[in-house]
């Protein structure tokens, strides 16, 4: 147990659907990132909260689309996305601002399938 | 475009031995080397973050060392156990803290 919980951890969403992966830190933590596994490949960055504000999108197409209403919760909002956006997706805290030397911990993670 | 690169990428040794691996990163705008533990069905857990050149951090049996003017760093493991079987993940921070780059990883498998 990390302290950072995601939900669902299972998800199949057709190319229409609209989901939400959730994501909770109970840590106390200033920063929150979004992440994309897919299969042999490390793991991309997707989205960098830091203190509830965006600081980094790292060219992720608009079908998903981040939110973090509070320090301890982020949301990655997804719709129309398409079969190759099937991936684990993990969602992170750290102490501190975003992309600083502090280590990050990890959720469980959300295995995405569209179908 | 940043690479981190890791070898090799994957590793089967047995109960008992001692085992290392290596992350190459850019030398240039350095800030800071994440490694971190994947077990299959977990989360990814930090193991170390490193700063300084010549750094070495010790975690019980496993251990890193820092090399920042060459780009690497290595991961060693002493006496390895069916519980080290992991992917070890380093991730590379760049000054501007505008990129954390993953490399794919070290697969250990540890049989007894």
């Amino acid at each position: 147990e990390t302290g950072v919980t995601q939900t669902p951890r299972h998800l199949v969403m057709g190319m229409t659907n609209k989901k939400s992966l959730k994501c909770e830190q109970h840590l106390g933590h200033n920063a929150m990132y979004w992440y994309k596994q897919s299969a042999k490949k490390p793991l991309e960055l997707m989205f960098v909260y830091s203190l509830e504000e965006r600081v980094e999108n790292n060219s992720v197409p608009s079908r998903f689309s981040p939110e973090c209403p509070n320090s301890s919760h982020l949301f990655l909002h997804l719709h129309t996305l398409q079969p190759e956006d099937s991936a684990l997706y993990l969602c992170a805290s750290s102490q501190g601002p975003g992309f600083s030397s502090y280590e990050q911990y990890f959720g469980p993670g959300t295995r995405l399938t569209v179908t | 475009i940043l690479n981190v690169e890791q070898s090799p990428q994957s590793l089967h040794v047995q109960e008992g031995d001692s085992t290392n691996f290596t992350c190459s990163f850019p030398s240039s705008n350095f800030y800071a080397l994440h490694w971190y533990r994947w077990e299959t069905a977990k989360s990814p857990e930090a193991l170390f973050v490193m700063t300084l050149n010549g750094d070495e951090k010790k975690k019980g049996r496993i251990s890193a060392t820092l090399n920042t003017k060459e780009g690497y760093s290595y991961l060693y493991i002493k006496g390895s156990q069916p519980e080290d079987s992991a992917t070890y993940l380093c991730a590379f921070l760049n000054q501007a803290g505008t990129a954390l780059i993953f490399g794919k990883g070290t697969t250990l498998s540890v049989s007894s």
